[in-house]
């Protein structure tokens, strides 16, 4: 069975433009989220979508960020503008209902210039 | 909201002793509490999970305990081998529908010295 997969690995964007993110649930599995680790800090969850639906998307820090999930199985992540605190390491990962372990992508590293 | 503080930030340990990190979670809704571990380049993997109606649980050299009542939660790895070498995150859920979500701890840099 494939793991949750994300897309870059890694990008490098000046501050001001714009990317976009990419995340591969595994197969069946419901439920998505977001989480990133800023500067060696702790993970901190984004967003959780349930099928193609947000369920929860408290976390998300201001509206340059846009996450969707449509027809519920990949999901994308967008920042736009791109601000330099944006850096940090953007992890995916999908469970097959709420009661089930997460399990998580390797995660995209997002360096802003 | 949910708090889970972690300790220590940093630990190393002779290869063939054990090694203990500590969670505390501030939320006594909380009820189920994962652990991590992050390999250099990689993402977080599932090493071990609790659930508030145990108070511990064993797979091989891993061992988490879990005190409800002082809120907190510790992982014990035995016999360490180099390649434990890691970063470890803990982790606390609510039991509320809809907050689904986990709150980490910031991690422990396992260092095994052969």
């Amino acid at each position: 069975e494939a793991g949750v997969t994300q897309f870059p690995s890694h990008s490098v964007i000046e501050k001001g433009q714009t990317v976009t993110l990419r995340c591969d649930p595994i197969s069946g599995h419901d439920n998505l989220y977001w989480y990133r680790r800023v500067m060696g800090k702790e993970i901190k969850f984004l967003l959780h979508f349930v099928k193609e639906s947000k369920q929860d998307e408290s976390g998300m820090p201001n509206n340059r960020f846009l996450a969707e999930r449509t027809g519920g199985t990949y999901s994308t992540l967008k920042v736009q503008p791109a601000e330099l605190e944006d850096s940090g390491v953007y992890f995916c990962a999908s469970s097959q209902d709420r009661h089930q372990p997460q399990h998580f992508g390797d995660g995209t590293r997002l360096s802003i210039l | 909201g949910e708090n889970v503080e972690q300790h220590p930030s940093t630990l190393s340990v002779q290869e063939g002793d054990s090694a203990v990190i500590k969670c505390t979670y501030s939320d006594s809704a909380s009820n189920y509490f994962p652990w991590y571990k992050q390999e250099l380049g990689k993402g977080p993997q599932l090493i071990i999970d609790i659930r508030s109606n145990v108070g511990e649980k064993k797979d091989q050299r891993i061992a988490v305990t879990l005190n409800k009542t002082a809120k907190h939660f510790s992982l014990h790895i035995t016999e360490t081998q180099p390649e434990d070498s890691a970063v470890y995150f803990c982790a606390a859920r609510l039991s509320n529908f809809g907050n689904e979500k986990l709150t980490f701890g910031t991690g422990t840099r396992l260092t095994i010295i052969p």
